[in-house]
């Protein structure tokens, strides 16, 4: 089945450093790829999105690009701010018995200090 | 601009007692969704439905009812809550792939069983 495998955290960073966050995934097919954010207290929402190889999401500073030949997504910042502390999903969307379920990993919390 | 409304916020169970949290979403969408939040889990997708009068189990159903008998609302049921369905659970919904892949999330319910 699928399966959505991101690191660990909680990772905790100074303000203006560069951000990674690793995501690798097994899906059968092409599924779309996705980041979802998770700030305290709240429900998730979506960050960016790609929906084929090779395509890059972007939002808010933040990019990510869909690698097939590694099935990777990793998640990048030039320079994270305070604001940016929150939980960071990433998901894949696949059709599999019907519905576009969406296939989740465990999360990576940020930190961000001044 | 309501999107996705989930009743109640939190909630307080004792073992054995059954309660109902409700779903309701003003996006004419067409899939629902109920998952679970838990520390090191990620979420989980309990149950779901690709349209009113149609419900599927997904990762973890055991324990949980649901029923879509209008296209808004998607009601999640506990019959005889245990300490292990103590989690957060959130609703969430979408359109049909391939035409929006994005689901959009409620803000979550806390449940605690004691």
């Amino acid at each position: 089945g699928n399966s959505v495998t991101q690191m660990e955290g909680p990772v905790t960073l100074s303000e203006e450093a560069f951000l990674t966050i690793n995501c690798t995934y097994t899906a059968t097919g092409y599924p779309s790829l996705f980041w979802y954010v998770q700030y305290p207290g709240e429900g998730l929402q979506l960050l960016l999105k790609a929906t084929k190889a090779d395509d890059k999401g972007s939002n808010k500073g933040f990019e990510a690009t869909y690698r097939k030949e590694t099935t990777s997504f990793h998640l990048e910042k030039g320079s994270v701010q305070v604001s940016d502390s929150a939980v960071y999903f990433c998901a894949l969307s696949g059709v599999t018995g019907g519905g576009n379920k969406l296939t989740f990993g465990t999360g990576t919390q940020l930190k961000v200090e001044l | 601009n309501a999107g996705v409304t989930q009743t109640p916020k939190f909630r307080v169970l004792k073992t054995g007692q059954s309660m109902t949290l409700l779903c309701a979403q003003d996006m004419n969408h067409e899939y629902m969704y109920w998952y679970r939040q838990d520390p090191g889990m990620g979420l989980r997708l309990i149950h779901y439905s690709v349209g009113e009068g149609t419900t599927a189990k997904g990762e973890v159903p055991d324990g949980y009812n649901v029923s879509r008998l209008k296209k808004q609302n998607f009601l999640l049921g506990l019959e005889s809550a245990a300490p292990s369905q103590t989690s957060v659970y959130f609703c969430a919904s979408s359109y049909p792939f391939p035409d929006n892949t994005e689901a959009f999330f409620g803000q979550g319910t806390r449940l605690t069983v004691v």
